[in-house]
């Protein structure tokens, strides 16, 4: 498998302002991560697909301006939350896929508070 | 469009009881499938897989899932259930969508262990 980490695990913002969230692939050179999106009690929404050096394609529905994925090396994503309010408090999650038949490796996540 | 049903959002055990938790997709072939664990303050944790082959397949921590075809189900079982199995269990199914690989989730099965 694949180890992943993100940061911060729990950060809490103003609303109006930008947060961004990192996820490290630590052992595994990963040109394809995930971004999900998880309510409370909820099933993990996908959010977009981040490939290593070309833009992000993002779900129908979720706003590619206000959610900003970067994934500039083998290793890292970033996934910024520009202009964030209240409604955007959730719990945000990354994995990697390995390459082997839709197999990922999910991060911790990240819990943003907005208020 | 591929999806994952998990009828029972709640479920309560005794340990050393046996479990069975039900999943059922929609998809046109087979699909690859999978069950993920989901423990407080921790990432998603894959316990097994389906591809192809023999329709029982084994996981980690004792649990295996059967692959039935003509129910298109693919349930989680575990013959006796220890207090650490309390979590959140989603089933969750790949495949091909928009031209790239897409995993989606059910909305999870919350087990709780009783002594």
């Amino acid at each position: 498998g694949a180890v992943v980490s993100q940061h911060p695990s729990w950060v809490i913002c103003k609303s109006g302002t930008s947060v961004k969230i990192e996820c490290r692939s630590l052992d595994f050179q990963a040109t394809t991560m995930f971004w999900y999106r998880q309510f409370p009690k909820q099933s993990l929404m996908l959010m977009a697909t981040s490939n290593e050096g070309s833009k992000a394609t993002y779900e129908q529905g979720v706003e590619k301006d206000k959610f900003l994925i970067n994934h500039a090396s083998l290793t890292l994503s970033t996934l910024t939350v520009t202009s964030a309010h209240p409604e955007d408090s959730s719990f945000y999650i990354c994995s990697v896929e390995t390459g082997h038949s839709y197999e990922q490796y999910f991060g911790p996540g990240t819990r943003l508070t907005v208020t | 469009a591929q999806s994952v049903t998990q009828p029972d959002i709640h479920i309560t055990v005794s340990e050393g009881a046996s479990l069975e938790l039900r999943c059922n997709y929609s998809y046109g072939a087979t699909p690859y499938l999978f069950w993920y664990v989901q423990s407080p303050g921790q990432g998603l944790q894959l316990l097994l897989k389906y591809f192809s082959g023999d329709t029982l397949v084994q996981g980690i921590k004792g649990f295996e899932a059967e692959f039935k075809r003509s129910q298109s189900s693919f349930n989680l079982r575990k013959p006796s259930v220890h207090w650490s199995d309390a979590a959140e269990y989603f089933c969750a199914v790949g495949a091909p969508s928009g031209g790239y690989q897409k995993v989606t989730f059910g909305t999870g099965t919350k087990l709780q262990v009783i002594p």
